[in-house]
């Protein structure tokens, strides 16, 4: 079965320092994709960035950025600067090329310290 | 990417009764999908909502619970019936966006039974 692991429940980081979250997935798959979404306290939930399988380069959004690891299966997220307004639970998620379901991890919150 | 209203954003409800909860996408989109949330927890996924064919339900879901209706490619409505405190949860729905780029998500509603 496939499964999405986020190995930290909580990670708090200084602001403006760089934190990085941790996502590994199990999957026999070839082609999937991989999608880390952001949910403040108002519940929205917000795309921060996505990869596909196939692409060796690491996906980048502004201060966000992915280190994606297909043969460890691990896909992680770095936030550089971080801002207060990053505090927010994290969640990584998959879907597999096949079908348009997504198997979520437990999430991580993140807390910025002023 | 689409963008989705969804009503309402809370509500407190007696135990018993039925909550009725909708979604408006402002482009058409072939699926609709309908999770919950419970407090702390990761998205889990109640259905897949396909205009003009009956909702797929996944394991531990039934139709008589959450009833769902898809009249057209731009709108959907979730029914959380009979309602326990045990349907005390966020419910949120989604829509798959064209190329695969992500999800968008609905602003959620949070509900309550007292």
């Amino acid at each position: 079965a496939q499964t999405v692991t986020q190995s930290q429940p909580e990670m708090s980081v200084q602001e403006a320092e760089t934190v990085t979250l941790s996502c590994t997935y199990d999957t026999s798959e070839s082609d999937y994709y991989l999608f880390w979404y952001k949910q403040p306290p108002s519940r929205q939930m917000i795309l921060v960035i996505r990869q596909e399988a196939y692409k060796q380069q690491n996906a980048t959004e502004n201060r966000f950025s992915v280190n994606f690891q297909k043969a460890a299966k691990s896909f992680s997220l770095k936030i550089s600067d971080s801002q207060l307004g990053d505090a927010a639970m994290y969640f990584c998620a998959y879907r597999p090329a096949i079908n348009y379901q997504l198997i979520w991890g437990a999430g991580t919150k993140l807390i910025i310290k002023p | 990417s689409a963008v989705i209203s969804q009503k309402p954003s809370r509500d407190i409800c007696q135990r018993g009764t039925s909550l009725t909860i909708q979604c408006q996408v402002d482009s058409q989109v072939t699926m609709m999908f309908w999770y919950r949330q419970q407090p702390g927890q990761s998205l889990t996924l109640i259905a897949t909502a396909n205009q003009g064919s009956e909702a797929t339900y996944e394991s531990g879901f039934v139709i008589d619970k959450f009833p769902i209706s898809r009249p057209n490619l731009t709108f959907s409505t979730l029914t959380v019936s009979n309602m326990s405190p045990e349907d005390s949860s966020i419910y949120l729905c989604s829509v798959s966006g064209q190329g695969d780029y992500g999800y968008t998500f609905g602003s959620g509603t949070r509900l309550t039974v007292v």
